[in-house]
């Protein structure tokens, strides 16, 4: 069965740069989250879309930005990266809202 | 301050042995998810339970949901080296807000 594909796996920014992490839910999903979860820590919630339209925002930061396109598909924009960015970022997808969510592989985003 | 507690933290067993690993609230959930995490990689939802006292059998796991819909257990029977992973519970709470994860228990199965 297809799953949640996220590119990239693997993203090396230097301070201050700006990085764009992108997923593709699984088909027939409509609600997407996103996820930081940093080293040792449980995943937390960044934000999420229903239907192309935010649903719910949590610990995102003001730098970071994202968006559902027509196609289902999310993009999260970060920029003026820090240090502590520096984390596994997972994104989510799920059917008719909240539901369970399934997760992708997640992008793990190094900034030096 | 978790919404969502899970202990122990950490266990470490051998092989063949049984264990229990507990998700506790103080608030009530609508539905409860376990999910199961190798490192680096996304967590895998196991199973989701809805109904307060439900029980739920895969394979060799066994979910409970508690009665209050508070809880929530997972059991393991004859543990494998492949049941290795972080386990990590996660739900709505009653309200339907908020998705939130437990800290997880850190599992190892030593041959």
């Amino acid at each position: 069965a297809a799953g949640v594909i996220q590119s990239p796996r693997h993203l090396i920014k230097e301070k201050r740069e700006t990085a764009t992490l992108k997923c593709y839910p699984i088909p027939r999903h409509d609600t997407v989250y996103w996820y930081q979860q940093g080293p040792g820590q449980d995943p937390q919630f960044l934000i999420s879309f229903y239907e192309k339209m935010q649903s719910d925002k949590g610990s995102i930061p003001d730098r970071f930005s994202a968006q559902q396109f027509s196609d289902y598909h999310s993009e999260l924009n970060m920029s003026s990266l820090e240090l502590g960015d520096s984390a596994l970022y997972f994104c989510a997808s799920s059917y008719r809202g909240r539901r369970e969510q399934f997760f992708g592989p997640g992008t793990r985003l190094t900034v030096l | 301050t978790q919404l969502l507690e899970q202990s122990p933290q950490f266990l470490s067993i051998q092989e063949g042995e049984n264990l229990t690993v507990y998700c506790n609230s103080s608030s009530v959930f609508s539905s409860l998810q376990w999910y199961r995490q190798e490192p680096g990689e996304g967590p895998v939802l196991l199973v989701t339970v809805v109904t307060g006292g439900e029980v739920k059998k895969l394979k060799r796991l066994t979910f409970q949901f508690g009665d209050a819909r508070k809880d929530s257990s997972l059991h393991i029977t004859a543990a494998q080296t492949g049941d290795t992973g972080l386990y990590l519970c996660a739900g709505y709470d009653n309200y339907g807000q908020n998705f939130v994860f437990g800290p997880g228990t850190r599992l190892s199965v030593l041959p």
